[in-house]
């Protein structure tokens, strides 16, 4: 079973304010994935990491930063939230090409809503 | 990366064999073939992976033809907890870009 955590769960915050999402896994592996996923639509990627000091943009576009200080730890962070902030938030983490098959392990998700 | 075209949403009975198909014309040499299932609220889950021909675990059977150009994830006796969205992707695994596009995935509804 994998090990990769979310926290919170469930946020609701006002307009305007710094919001971190946390997300970490205790798996030891290399990438990380953070994607958006509204109710009912597909999810995107928005940002991911190969590595401690590596982070990229992904497909859609965010107003989010991320960081990768350490492997096993893979921040999101809105400096000012909107009410189109509002989504839920997935992070995921692979060790592919150490695994034979390339999988994504996901987190449980952070649902965000901004008033 | 190659785009895949999945039914929207799919309803069968408990006990029954569900098949999804998938369409990925464009797939590349090197791309390999994955489905995830998704529960509401919930992240992805790997189901099956595979490359060509057919590739068989304890939950589920992936039929790849010999052009690639499609693949059927199968699911034997589905029951209502198999309701769920179902995502197939397509990615390389050697280009070192290990990113995957997730399309809108196909709903299955399990019905009693």
């Amino acid at each position: 079973e994998a090990d990769i955590y979310q926290t919170p769960r469930y946020l609701v915050i006002g307009t305007g304010k710094k919001i971190t999402l946390e997300c970490s896994q205790t798996m030891g592996h290399d990438k990380m994935y953070w994607y958006q996923q509204d109710p009912g639509m597909e999810l995107h990627l928005i940002h991911y990491s190969y590595g401690v000091n590596s982070t990229e943009k992904g497909d859609l576009s965010s107003e989010s930063t991320v960081s990768r200080i350490r492997t096993e730890h893979f921040p999101l962070t809105l400096e000012s939230a909107r009410p189109s902030h509002t989504s839920q938030y997935l992070c995921a983490s692979s060790d592919w090409p150490r695994e034979a098959t390339y999988e994504q392990y996901f987190g449980p998700g952070t649902r965000l809503t901004v008033t | 990366l190659a785009k895949t075209t999945q039914p929207i949403s799919m309803d069968s009975y408990e006990g029954q064999e569900v098949n999804i198909t998938c369409s990925h014309n464009n797939i590349a040499t090197n791309d390999y073939i994955t489905w995830y299932q998704q529960f509401p609220s919930q992240g992805p889950r790997f189901i099956i992976q595979g490359y060509k021909t057919k590739v068989t675990n304890e939950v589920a059977s992936l039929f790849i033809p010999a052009d690639r150009k499609s693949s059927t994830l199968s699911l034997p006796r589905v029951s209502l907890s198999d309701t769920a969205v179902y995502y197939c992707l397509v990615g390389d695994k050697t280009s070192g870009t290990y990113k995957y596009i997730f399309g809108t995935g196909t709903r299955l509804k399990v019905l009693a």
